[in-house]
């Protein structure tokens, strides 16, 4: 079983709908999450971080799982802008840094 | 500006030929960070640093060196040694856990092709 799974996609959405996707990750002593957000042939850059209590950026809710270790991603009203890969990230704190990437989702918002 | 600055972008290399990619960065992170990303794969850790002049391998640091002489600077060079070495290198940094704000970031990577 990978570290770290994600969906691949692509999943082709029409624009102003709502969208979401799952990550599992199977160290259950994971310490921290995030999700980044990946442009075509661009580097990877932090859309937000998930929180025990789950958190919300705008059209963006991140939510963690911990009993069945899966972080979520929902996007609301969906823009074109919002087409990229959306990369899950999954971070072990045992004094030296183990951070853990998942292959990533496709996302591609249709007009 | 605050970031990383990778160079160069793009980068050939004929084979049999080391060649080192630059990161620098001006966040004052501690901790600093290679990856290698192939097309449709997520990103690999090849090596990281948290401290100045200690370095450990990642997952497949093979064929690759590093060194940390600096804090704000964390080398990357390829070597003849590494068989497939065609890929998007990224370079990355972030604080250190317990510290606030340990997220990290990224800089614009290099593409590396041999030719």
């Amino acid at each position: 079983r990978k570290e770290v799974e994600q969906d691949p996609g692509p999943f082709n959405v029409p624009e102003g709908a709502t969208v979401a996707f799952n990550c599992t990750y199977s160290n259950s002593a994971s310490q921290s999450f995030f999700w980044y957000r990946q442009d075509c042939r661009k580097e990877p850059k932090l859309l937000m971080s998930v929180y025990s209590s789950g958190n919300e950026d705008g059209r963006f809710t991140a939510q963690l799982n911990r009993a069945s270790q899966y972080i979520s991603l929902l996007i609301r009203d969906s823009k074109l802008s919002d087409s990229a890969t959306y990369l899950c990230v999954v971070r072990v704190n045992f004094g030296n840094e183990k951070l853990t990437f998942g292959t990533g989702t496709r996302l591609t918002i249709i007009p | 500006d605050g970031g990383i600055t990778q160079s160069p972008k793009y980068l050939f290399r004929k084979e049999g030929q080391n060649v080192t990619l630059s990161c620098e960065q001006n966040l004052n992170h501690d901790a600093m960070y290679w990856y290698r990303q192939d097309p449709g794969q997520g990103l690999r850790l090849i090596y990281y640093s948290q401290i100045v002049n200690d370095f450990q391998k990642g997952d497949i640091a093979e064929g690759y060196s590093v060194s940390r002489e600096k804090k704000e600077s964390f080398p990357l060079t390829v070597t003849s040694a590494q068989k497939n070495p065609t890929a998007f290198y990224l370079c990355a940094s972030s604080s250190l856990p317990g510290q606030e704000e340990n997220t990290i970031y990224f800089g614009e990577g290099s593409w590396l092709t041999v030719v």
